[in-house]
């Protein structure tokens, strides 16, 4: 069965920097994409970040580029979202997801306040 | 950026009905490799996203033959006969064609 499972996520203050992971089970985690996709509260759904098998591709919106950067341990069947210089309009559930958005975690709350 | 256009913002259905959901792109979808890359997700109150139907009118693992999509180029729906109970919630569009990802901005499908 096909597992993604987050955690790292939680309360942090504006332009600070916070850590999240995925951990992932049930299928060979190096042959597939990965992404970050993130829902801010009562709002829609917003593509953060993707990567290549290998990790030598990365991709972002404008939104987050230059302050996030998605990572993978292949090793360890993880993925890593770093994000730097939080801003309020970061508050979201973030979720990781396997290509082609077929499965997905439970999600993990940030919330980015003073 | 894609800007993916979803059509109606809501829909209010009895059990039974037939429902359809558009949802156009500014630009065609259709990827190099001549395969297109839009998706359709459902997500259900208080649960993640489930994928429904993947490039235009596959269907995802375990959905019912209930859900169906077609279109081509900039224009796509989801047509679900026959709505249950369970299908309740809000479907996204999805293009996964040109960077960045972008999605529609869902359909909220509720019981009359």
């Amino acid at each position: 069965e096909v597992q993604l499972v987050e955690s790292g996520g939680g309360l942090v203050q504006p332009g600070r920097s916070l850590k999240l992971s995925c951990a992932a089970s049930g299928f060979t985690f190096s042959n597939y994409y990965m992404a970050w996709v993130r829902q801010a509260p009562k709002k829609g759904l917003e593509w953060v970040a993707t990567i290549s098998t290998s990790g030598s591709r990365t991709y972002y919106p404008d939104s987050v580029k230059g302050r996030f950067t998605i990572s993978r341990d292949n090793a360890k069947s993880s993925l890593y979202l770093q994000m730097n210089s939080l801003k309020s309009e970061d508050t979201a559930t973030y979720y990781c997801a396997r290509r082609p958005l077929d499965y997905w975690g439970q999600g993990v709350m940030v919330t980015v306040s003073s | 950026d894609v800007v993916m256009t979803q059509t109606p913002p809501s829909l209010s259905v009895a059990i039974g009905q037939s429902v359809s959901i558009s949802c156009k792109s500014s630009q065609s979808l259709v990827y190099s490799d001549g395969k297109t890359y839009l998706h359709w997700l459902l997500q259900s109150p208080g649960q993640s996203p489930k994928l429904l139907i993947y490039q235009v009118s596959n269907l995802g693992s375990g959905v019912p033959d209930r859900f169906s999509g077609t279109g081509s180029q900039k224009d796509f729906t989801l047509k679900i006969s026959r709505v249950e109970a369970e299908d309740l919630g809000v479907y996204y569009c999805v293009q996964a064609t040109h960077f960045p990802w972008t999605f529609g901005g869902g359909t909220k499908l509720e019981l009359k």
